[in-house]
């Protein structure tokens, strides 16, 4: 088993406000870090696929960086609006999947 | 439409029944996997396959089998259903490494 720790658990905003999260990860040896956004209920849906270290995408007002040498990830999102209220995941592929547990975001209007 | 299908959404069983979740994806996606997710442990992977005929376990495979005959179809299997099953699964699929499509989920219980 394989710990993937995503900080902090939960955050509250409000509408606005920039915020970042973190995903940490065993450094070695993976072919790629996923982050999805995840919407009660409903079904994950990706957001960025990373490979490179020193890597970074951006989709709108949400940008992710890597850094494989140390095995972490930050997903900042810039102005958050309550429409971003979600759980954010991350999960290195391994072929295998390792899923953190997530961050939970939800942003007061 | 680009899609993964489950079937069925929901399903409540007994203990000792067995019973088959289908997942069907119309992308051509070589990569398919199974997840189930728990209050407070996210999303475990249980079973993926790099391409038909190709699967392996991922951290959570016992009591499950899969099978891969077809590129599109991934059935996740359960012999003999336990309580300790029950649970939100999620099938998903990808090209490789590429970002994976999840269905929308099948919500189990086993009584």
């Amino acid at each position: 088993i394989l710990n993937v720790e995503q900080s902090p658990q939960s955050l509250h905003v409000q509408e606005g406000d920039s915020t970042n999260f973190t995903c940490s990860f065993p450094s070695s040896n993976f072919y790629a870090l996923h982050w999805y956004r995840w919407e009660t209920a409903k079904s994950p849906e990706a957001l960025f696929v990373m490979t490179l270290n020193g890597d970074e995408k951006k989709k709108g007002r949400i940008s992710a960086t890597l850094n494989t040498k140390e095995g972490y990830s930050y997903l900042y999102i810039k102005g958050s609006q309550p429409e971003d209220s979600a759980t954010y995941l991350c999960a290195p592929d391994f072929n295998k999947f390792y899923f953190g547990s997530g961050t939970k975001l939800n942003v007061k209007p | 439409e680009a899609q993964v299908t489950q079937n069925p959404r929901y399903l409540i069983t007994v203990t000792g029944k067995k019973l088959t979740v289908t997942c069907s994806q119309n992308m051509n996606h070589e990569y398919m996997s199974w997840y189930r997710q728990d209050p407070g442990l996210g999303l475990r992977q249980i079973y993926y396959s790099m391409n038909v005929e190709v699967t392996d376990k991922g951290d959570v495979p016992e009591g499950y089998k899969v099978s891969r005959k077809e590129k599109r179809n991934f059935p996740l299997i359960l012999e003999s259903p336990s309580p300790n099953q029950t649970s939100l699964y999620f099938c998903a699929s990808s090209h490789g490494s590429d970002i994976q499509y999840f269905g929308a989920g099948t919500r189990l219980s086993v009584l």
